[in-house]
């Protein structure tokens, strides 16, 4: 059972375009929201995060929008460029025993951005 | 990487066997994650420990097993691979701090 829908599986941008990254949760537990990026080959990496408590974050031409009522948050990548063409995980946090970040994710978007 | 390794990088095995992959950090963070990706369902958490010999399970720990003996190794066993433990396996690290840091990945194929 997928606690984190991640939508769209796919996305093509033009460059300097606007990408749309959607995810929505069922667990109101959670309590922290990262977005990875992931480029073949390598391991994922955490492009920015956001906090229940915080409806907007921004970071360079990134931003994460949360609406804690819709339990949906999203990203997007203004100006996109080709150089960000990777895959995009949304995420969210319980936390387990001994204070560890158990993290579910969305299943990914693999974004391309054309020139 | 964060100061994490993943060993080995790429494994072809035979249905039945047993298997252990293995990640160091030198990062000495308290926290650490085994990690599968398979298309269509993203990463999904096997196991974590929050410190040696602490270890907890996740979403996906049927037939998989950890230990944990020393805080810069953690250790993930398949005791008896099946087909549908081929994957990518990711491992990660964390302070306790909000941020994980993935290591490079294993690819294991098991025929």
């Amino acid at each position: 059972q997928q606690q984190v829908k991640q939508s769209p599986q796919s996305l093509i941008v033009q460059k300097g375009g606007i990408s749309i990254i959607n995810c929505a949760y069922e667990n109101t537990a959670f309590d922290y929201f990262p977005w990875y990026q992931q480029f073949p080959g390598k391991g994922p990496a955490l492009l920015i995060a956001i906090r229940p408590d915080v409806s907007e974050k921004k970071e360079g031409r990134f931003t994460i929008s949360f609406n804690k009522s819709a339990k949906q948050f999203s990203l997007h990548i203004m100006d996109s460029q080709p150089g960000d063409s990777a895959t995009y995980f949304c995420a969210a946090r319980n936390k387990g025993p001994g204070g560890g970040n158990k993290l579910t994710f969305g299943t990914g978007t693999q974004l391309k951005v054309e020139l | 990487d964060a100061g994490i390794t993943q060993s080995p990088r790429h494994k072809v095995t035979e249905t039945g066997t047993p298997v252990t992959l293995r990640c160091h950090q030198t990062e000495n963070h308290r926290y650490m994650y085994w990690y599968r990706q398979d298309p269509g369902h993203g990463l999904r958490l096997i196991h974590y420990s929050y410190g040696v010999k602490d270890t907890d399970k996740g979403e996906v720990s049927d037939g998989y097993s950890v230990s944990r003996s020393k805080t810069e190794d953690f250790l993930l066993t398949l005791e008896s691979a099946t087909s549908s433990q081929t994957s990518v396996y990711f491992c990660a690290i964390s302070s306790g701090a909000d941020t994980q840091y993935f290591g490079p990945g294993t690819r294991l194929t098991v025929l």
